[in-house]
């Protein structure tokens, strides 16, 4: 167990449809941040959230948001969603003294 | 797109032998960081290596960094079987801020 606790593991939807998925970063972390990981793409970078806050932005598709929750933990929107969409979605969060991230198990995301 | 790229894209060796895996990336960093990755599952980390540092050891791993061509390099020593994984270079872009962009990986299979 990482400390980074992903939900669902797993997510089948079909196109056109609306997902939820969630985050709760390692106790203490402020930094949270959502990757997607597919075979073509390889890790790709969508947000971060700090304490909070939006910090940066990646390459995120208008039909993605996310939010951070005053307890830290984190959600990634998902809508219209294409066939293109199924992929691995990680969350990972950091403190400061940068020493990397700790990454949650993911959630694959598969959309028929 | 990505900031790292790896060498080899898959590898494969005798359980004792030793993996070395390679790092190239674009633009100047604050710090050079090595994932390992297990088939689907969370990424996890290994080794945090900063830009004004050229060489760090942790375990049965050795990491190199040259800034001034821009590249890095992970050794993995005696390798076993439970080595076998996905290995991923990430970069701390100094003008993205902490924001880690990943390599498309090095696939490491150990045969006992």
């Amino acid at each position: 167990d990482s400390g980074v606790t992903q939900t669902p593991k797993h997510l089948i939807t079909a196109t056109g449809q609306r997902v939820t998925l969630r985050c709760s970063p390692r106790s203490g972390d402020l930094s949270v941040y959502w990757y997607q990981q597919s075979l073509d793409q390889g890790l790709q970078f969508l947000i971060q959230y700090y304490n909070g806050e939006e910090r940066a932005k990646g390459n995120i598709l208008e039909r993605f948001s996310a939010q951070q929750f005053p307890d830290l933990h984190s959600e990634l929107n998902l809508s219209s969603l294409e066939l293109g969409d199924s992929a691995l979605y990680f969350c990972a969060s950091s403190g400061t003294g940068g020493i990397g991230y700790t990454f949650g198990s993911g959630t694959r995301l598969t959309v028929v | 797109s990505q900031q790292g790229e790896e060498d080899p894209q898959a590898l494969s060796i005798q359980e004792g032998e030793n993996a070395t895996m390679n790092c190239s990336y674009k633009t100047s960093i604050n710090n050079l960081q090595w994932y390992r990755q297990n088939s689907g599952r969370g990424l996890v980390h290994l080794i945090l290596i900063r830009s004004n540092e050229r060489e760090k050891h942790s375990g049965r791993l050795r990491v190199t960094l040259d800034t001034s061509k821009k590249s890095s390099s992970l050794l993995i020593t005696a390798s076993r079987a439970a080595d076998t994984a996905s290995y991923f270079c990430a970069t701390d872009p100094m003008e993205y801020g902490n924001k880690l962009v990943f390599g498309a990986g090095t696939i490491l299979r150990v045969k006992s």
